[in-house]
């Protein structure tokens, strides 16, 4: 069975950081290029990064670049996301995203002093 | 790569045909469109992958198809529990875009 568990969201002030983890199953996770997708409530889901099967290509959106890296752990079947100097607009539900694979349940950020 | 989805909203009967549209700014490869549906408080759940094949799970009554710039999202009989907001997304080209989603009343 396919299992896509993001987890790592909570509460943080503006300039603050967090890491997102995501633990996958069930497929062959080094063989998928995966994204961060986040989405908040009544909008369309916005994509955030992605890395290749491998970890050496990365592509970010452009409000995100510089403060924050996508990486993964093929030998944990892992994904991360570390997100530094946060600000009040990155507040969302953040979902990890195998190309062609269902995401599972996402991890609440929320930026807010 | 822009995606427009059409109709914002579709309002039909159990029974009938709904057919969803996403174009794109320009041409995107197949195996790279795949349609979601959002039902309110959950995740976005994978219908379809590589423009017309369904994911583990899904009903028959949901087909995908499509190239080009133009990709089509048919639910062929619906049923009430296929009231939801429908999502194409692209990652032929970063960045990877959605559509801005087309909702079916039923």
């Amino acid at each position: 069975e396919v299992q896509v568990v993001a987890s790592g969201g909570g509460l943080v002030q503006p300039g603050g950081s967090l890491r997102l983890s995501c633990a996958a199953s069930g497929f062959t996770f080094s063989t998928y290029w995966i994204s961060w997708v986040r989405q908040t409530p009544g909008k369309r889901p916005e994509w955030v990064a992605n890395i290749n099967e491998v970890g050496d290509i990365r592509y970010y959106l452009d409000s995100v670049k510089g403060r924050f890296t996508i990486s993964r752990d093929n030998a944990k079947n892992s994904l991360y996301l570390q997100m530094d100097s946060l600000r009040v607009e990155d507040t969302a539900m953040y979902y990890c995203a195998p190309n062609r694979v269902d995401w599972g349940q996402g991890t609440l950020v929320t930026v807010s002093s | 790569i822009v995606l427009t989805q059409s109709p914002g909203t579709l309002s039909l009967s159990p029974g009938e045909r709904a057919t969803l549209s996403c174009r794109a700014s320009q041409s995107v490869r197949t195996t790279s469109v795949v349609w979601y549906q959002q039902k309110p408080g959950q995740a976005p759940r994978l219908l379809i992958y590589d423009t017309s094949s369904r994911a583990p799970g899904i009903p028959d009554r949901f087909r995908g198809g499509g190239s080009g710039t133009d990709f089509t999202l048919t639910i062929s009989t619906l049923e009430p529990e296929d009231s939801a907001v429908y999502y194409c997304q692209q990652f032929a080209d970063s960045p990877n875009t959605f559509g801005q989603g087309t909702k079916v009343e039923i």
